[in-house]
């Protein structure tokens, strides 16, 4: 098992320009959720998925687009990176039921944007 | 809608002694989980502790054991024998069971612990 797996492990984007950010699990979970990590703020949920086809907005979605067509990945798009969006993002997925289930993090993408 | 919060940013513990880190969190809810994050300078997140909130029992893993108040909504993590390798930042978070997302964590801003030697 590879567990979570996140590309690219670093990115410099330039203010304007888009890019995705990779996650596959294979671990066979249901949920899948994209968090930002800011010093300071703790980790903050961007958006999550219950299922392929299932989206739904967390406590930060602005600026970002996500998509899941397979149980397996989970992209998240920046669609016109701003360098409010510099943050180091996690991807995350665990099993939906056994809520007390624990979530398995991917190694996190360090993104800045200039 | 729930908050987490760690009330100290910075902590540091000699090696082999005890440590604890604070965290108390605001909910309406009655069932819940509460859990304690490890986060060392490699940045990957490891699960440290669990607690159920209708168990009374505090959870207990080797070193690390957690004294949950629920009344107080008060969930502090105890690292006994201070190693080294416990130095990180350590995230304590919430979850409902009760939200549609299922899995949906809400977190702490993190306590940055380190262990002098």
């Amino acid at each position: 098992n590879a567990g979570v797996t996140q590309t690219p492990k670093f990115q410099v984007l330039k203010t304007g320009q888009s890019m995705t950010l990779q996650c596959a699990q294979d671990m066979n979970h249901e949920y899948m959720s994209w968090y930002r990590q800011d010093p300071g703020m703790g980790l903050r949920l961007i958006h999550y998925s219950v299922g392929a086809g299932i989206t739904d907005q967390g406590e930060v979605p602005n600026g970002y687009n996500v998509s899941r067509s397979t149980t397996e990945d989970f992209p998240l798009r920046l669609l016109s990176a701003a360098p409010s969006q510099t943050s180091v993002y996690f991807c995350a997925s665990s099993y939906l039921a056994g809520i007390a289930y624990e979530q398995y993090f991917g190694p996190g993408t360090r993104l800045t944007v200039t | 809608a729930q908050t987490v919060t760690q009330s100290q940013p910075e902590m540091s513990v000699q090696e082999a002694e005890t440590v604890t880190l604070s965290c108390t969190y605001d909910t309406s809810e009655s069932d819940y989980y509460l859990f304690w994050y490890k986060q060392p300078p490699s940045r990957q997140m490891i699960l440290v502790i669990r607690q159920e909130a209708y168990k009374q029992q505090n959870a207990t893993e080797n070193r690390f054991s957690v004294n949950f108040q629920k009344a107080a909504k008060s969930f502090s993590l105890k690292i006994s024998d201070s190693q080294l390798g416990d130095a990180a930042m350590y995230f304590c978070a919430y979850r409902t069971p009760r939200e549609t997302s299922g899995s949906r964590l809400t977190f702490g801003e993190g306590t940055q612990l380190t262990v002098n030697p």
